[in-house]
């Protein structure tokens, strides 16, 4: 079974621009979870959807919005990027049918590194 | 004060030694994880406990709810081990399900 893939690997944006990031799950997986990495704060959950819903969602301003398809891939979105938005940007899928990372294994994507200048 | 706490932050051994790394959390869980994390950033989730203990290979974990604690064990420890141990737990915050994230202990062995 092919693992979670990220696309792109790197971008590089300046401020007051957008970006869009897309995760693909594993096959069969239908909740997608995306997390941000900084060396300053660490991992920090943004938001998970679940069959095209946003079932749950951290504490991140309106900035960060996402959503999923039909076929469980996702996408983020962050709008009027500012430079504290440069991070490793980290998916994961799960099976989700318990609810959101309470008893399914995530299984993360390589990331896509998001440099703001 | 941050719900997930790990200890030691950075840890430096010998190739063969006993590996201990805490994690400590403040709320009521459903589950707590162990991740690895390699240089390059790719996260391997390698356990997920509720209770008791679990081992895989080299590795184990143990969680003890009562004492909100948990604790992965590396055994035989190797240079391949070096990488980031990061514990996360599921846990609920005003209604909505997260996944809150310790700061990470960063492992490196010696050959």
């Amino acid at each position: 079974k092919a693992g979670v893939t990220q696309t792109p690997r790197y971008l590089i944006k300046t401020r007051g621009q957008q970006v869009t990031l897309s995760c693909s799950p594993i096959s069969g997986h239908r909740s997608v979870s995306w997390y941000q990495q900084t060396p300053g704060q660490g991992l920090q959950f943004l938001f998970e959807y679940f069959s095209e819903t946003q079932r749950n969602k951290g504490n991140f301003p309106g900035r960060f919005s996402g959503r999923q398809f039909s076929n469980s891939r996702s996408e983020m979105n962050v709008s009027t990027l500012e430079l504290g938005d440069s991070a490793l940007y980290l998916c994961a899928s799960s099976l989700g049918a318990s609810g959101v990372l309470s008893t399914d294994t995530q299984y993360f994507g390589p990331g896509t590194r998001l440099t703001v200048l | 004060k941050n719900e997930v706490e790990q200890s030691p932050q950075n840890l430096t051994a010998q190739e063969g030694e006993f590996i201990t790394i805490n994690c400590s959390y403040s709320v009521g869980i459903s589950a707590l994880h162990w991740l690895q994390q390699h240089p390059g950033g790719g996260i391997v989730s390698l356990f997920m406990l509720s209770s008791g203990k679990k081992k895989h290979g080299r590795l184990i974990a143990t969680i003890n709810i009562q004492e909100k604690h948990s604790s992965l064990h590396i055994t035989a420890s190797h240079p391949r081990d070096s990488a980031v141990y990061i514990c996360a737990v599921s846990l609920i915050i005003q209604g909505a399900q997260k996944l809150v994230f310790g700061q990470g202990t960063r492992l490196t062995i010696n050959p």
